[in-house]
């Protein structure tokens, strides 16, 4: 079966540059979420997208922004990093059913600041 | 307050015994869902097993069952017959609202890493 694609696995930046994450969903999910994973912690849930729409929004720094397109995948674009935004980065997606709404993660990307 | 309490940091388990990880939520919206989900090292978080708030048996996926006691508000997962693969970490996740219109964010405990034992 199909899974989330997230894209690149692994990514390498300087301080104060910028990323973008990728992020292709199950075929048919209509909502993608992003999760920021530290070191050593749980994953923290940072914004979601209903039907290409922004739907909720978490703990998201400003300098990151998100947008999801009309073949339903997704990027989050991260500018001015820092080394703190050091951290696995997942997407998820899940299909909104009714009855359940299991979300389905991808491989993460994990992404250092230097 | 902690929305999903997971006690245990480290477990041990011998192989093909059975293990009991521990979680307890805690929220005030009938309408909730419950997770589980295996991060092994190499990163990946991987879905488990899964009980809504309204289910009325317990949730099982081969191996995984889920021991749901909605009054103690407790969701422990119940992995049988362990293996060497299953050594990892585990969360325990919820959501609460009714799961609709993208607002089903999904709060994790802090995990609980099993290692099976030869």
């Amino acid at each position: 079966a199909a899974g989330v694609i997230q894209s690149p696995r692994h990514l390498i930046k300087e301080k104060r540059e910028t990323a973008t994450l990728k992020c292709y969903p199950i075929p048919r999910h209509d909502t993608v979420y992003w999760y920021q994973q530290g070191p050593g912690q749980d994953p923290q849930f940072l914004i979601s997208f209903y039907e290409k729409m922004q739907s909720d929004k978490g703990s998201i720094p400003d300098r990151f922004s998100a947008q999801q397109f009309s073949d339903y995948h997704s990027e989050l674009n991260m500018s001015s990093l820092e080394l703190g935004d050091s951290a696995l980065y997942f997407c998820a997606s899940s299909y909104d059913s009714g009855f359940t709404d299991t979300q389905y993660f991808g491989p993460g990307t994990r992404l250092t600041v230097l | 307050a902690q929305k999903i309490t997971q006690t245990q940091p480290g477990m041990f388990v011998q192989e093909k015994e059975a293990v009991t990880l521990d979680c307890t939520y805690d929220t005030s919206d009938p309408s909730y869902g419950l997770f589980w989900y295996k991060q092994p090292s190499s990163g990946e978080m991987i879905f488990l097993i899964y009980q809504g708030s309204y289910d009325q048996q317990n949730a099982t996926e081969g191996r995984y069952s889920l021991n749901f006691q909605k009054a103690r508000k407790s969701a422990n997962l119940v992995i049988s017959a362990s293996q060497l693969g299953d050594s990892a970490m585990y969360f325990c996740a919820m959501r609460e609202g009714e799961n609709s219109g993208g607002y089903q964010k999904v709060t994790f405990g802090i995990g609980t890493k099993l290692q099976v034992i030869p």
